[in-house]
């Protein structure tokens, strides 16, 4: 069976604070794609990453980073000096290779960054 | 900038009425989905199609049906609408080479 786990449900951080967001992942397969997702106030899903079970290598975007470690099963999203924009639920999410019904979100954490 | 589109943005219906909510896609994706998610929580998958005349109930029951008749179009059907179905629901497309699941912006549903 496949979940995904996002055991912060919600954060506060004053702005220009550093914060990370955890997800660690269940599954059998042996190759998969993670995901985190941004859903702000006004609803829509927005695609932040994908990563690839084989890649392991971190990733940085500006002021967002992923630390992805299969021996813990965890792929962490690192906001750098966050902003009141960030504020917003981020979901993990999880797919086998073949995606189908099998695409696993996390219950989400909200995360408040205060001015 | 992803191309799938709902409407309507936002509905407020009365009991037993029968509503349609539509999603369309631009991009020739073969997978779509139907989520449903209150404000902020958990999405649940409701329905998912793998193409033309493929349809498949997820892993939420649900009430509502769906149809898969063109590639771009999979709108969602509630026959009867009652209160308990009030929620947003998220529809969805994936580009297969890139993983990518597009999200459309959402129908929020309340029932009366």
């Amino acid at each position: 069976a496949q979940k995904v786990t996002q055991a912060q449900t919600e954060i506060s951080v004053v702005e220009k604070e550093d914060v990370t967001l955890d997800c660690v992942y269940e599954t059998r397969d042996t190759t998969y794609y993670l995901f985190w997702y941004k859903q702000p106030p006004s609803g829509e899903l927005v695609f932040l990453i994908r990563r690839n079970s084989f890649d392991e290598q971190n990733e940085i975007s500006g002021r967002y980073s992923w630390n992805f470690q299969k021996s813990t099963s965890s792929f962490n999203f690192t906001i750098t000096a966050s902003q009141v924009v960030d504020s917003a639920v981020y979901f993990c999410a999880l797919s086998p290779h073949n995606y189908g019904q099998n695409f696993v979100f996390g219950p989400g954490t909200r995360l408040s960054v205060l001015p | 900038e992803a191309d799938i589109y709902q409407t309507p943005r936002y509905l407020v219906i009365g009991t037993g009425k029968k509503i349609t909510l539509e999603c369309s896609q631009t991009m020739g994706h073969d997978k779509m989905y139907w989520y449903q998610q209150d404000p902020g929580m958990e999405l649940h998958l409701i329905h998912y199609s793998y193409g033309v005349n493929s349809t498949e109930k997820g892993d939420l029951s649900s009430e509502s049906t769906v149809s898969r008749i063109r590639t771009e179009h999979f709108p969602l059907t509630l026959e009867s609408a009652r209160p308990s179905h009030t929620s947003q629901y998220l529809c969805a497309s994936i580009l297969t080479n890139t993983g990518e699941l597009f999200f459309g912006e959402g129908s929020r549903l309340t029932v009366l």
